[in-house]
């Protein structure tokens, strides 16, 4: 596609419910990227791949917490029994291929809110 | 998570004004990022940076890579009322992928 696309855009979920965000990177963008940004903070990194495997998953903040890539493409990030605090916008950004010197594309994000 | 130190956190300006935001990290980085974000969408690149010293310019915004390379700061000149958003500066270290570690975000208020 033209650009990073995320679904769904917005999700309320009850507490304790699963939820799946979804993320298309750019066509043939090899490195997709997940981060986290909670109401009035900067961007907190969570997870990236390179192609189907993910090198560093530092940044995911529990168990809770799972992500994969398939094809080389589409990613999923999975929020198991999810939490009040799991509140956020959930951004992906893709580039085509990781290390410096490429530039990072944005998604619009996926607004979830736990209730 | 990892964040840099950015300020100010919020700035309420005049039309006209020149504006002035900076990043300060405990880490050295080999690229810092200058990004904008409004409201409902994602994170939008304003300038890279990606060498000690280099000061780069896009229009009326103007980046500058620390010396060492432990900072870098934004300049918008003349600001005017769309230049309103939150304003994000990033760094990228060596073999980490392209992981991207962002400050906390300067958000700007541009009065006509």
């Amino acid at each position: 596609g033209a650009g990073v696309s995320q679904s769904p855009s917005n999700k309320v979920t009850e507490k304790g419910k699963d939820v799946e965000l979804r993320c298309d990177p750019i066509s043939g963008h090899t490195a997709l990227y997940w981060y986290r940004q909670s109401l009035g903070q900067g961007l907190e990194f969570l997870i990236y791949f390179q192609g189907n495997s993910a090198p560093d998953k530092s940044g995911l903040p529990s168990d809770r917490f799972s992500a994969e890539r398939t094809g080389g493409s589409v990613s999923t990030l999975t929020i198991q029994r999810t939490q009040q605090e799991d509140s956020a916008v959930y951004l992906c950004a893709s580039r085509p291929v990781s290390g410096a010197g490429n530039t990072i594309y944005f998604g619009e994000g996926s607004w979830l809110t736990v209730v | 998570g990892q964040q840099l130190n950015q300020s100010p956190q919020s700035m309420f300006i005049q039309e006209g004004e020149d504006v002035s935001m900076n990043c300060t990290s405990s880490s050295i980085f080999n690229t810092w990022l200058w990004y904008k974000q409004e409201p409902g969408e994602g994170p939008v690149l304003l300038i890279a940076l990606y060498k000690a010293g280099e000061l780069t310019s896009n229009g009326r915004l103007t980046a500058q890579f620390g010396i060492t390379r432990k900072d870098s700061f934004l300049n918008i000149s003349a600001s005017i009322p769309s230049d309103v958003g939150i304003y994000f500066c990033a760094g990228q270290g060596d073999n980490q992928g392209g992981k991207l570690i962002f400050g906390q975000g300067t958000e700007l208020s541009v009065k006509p």
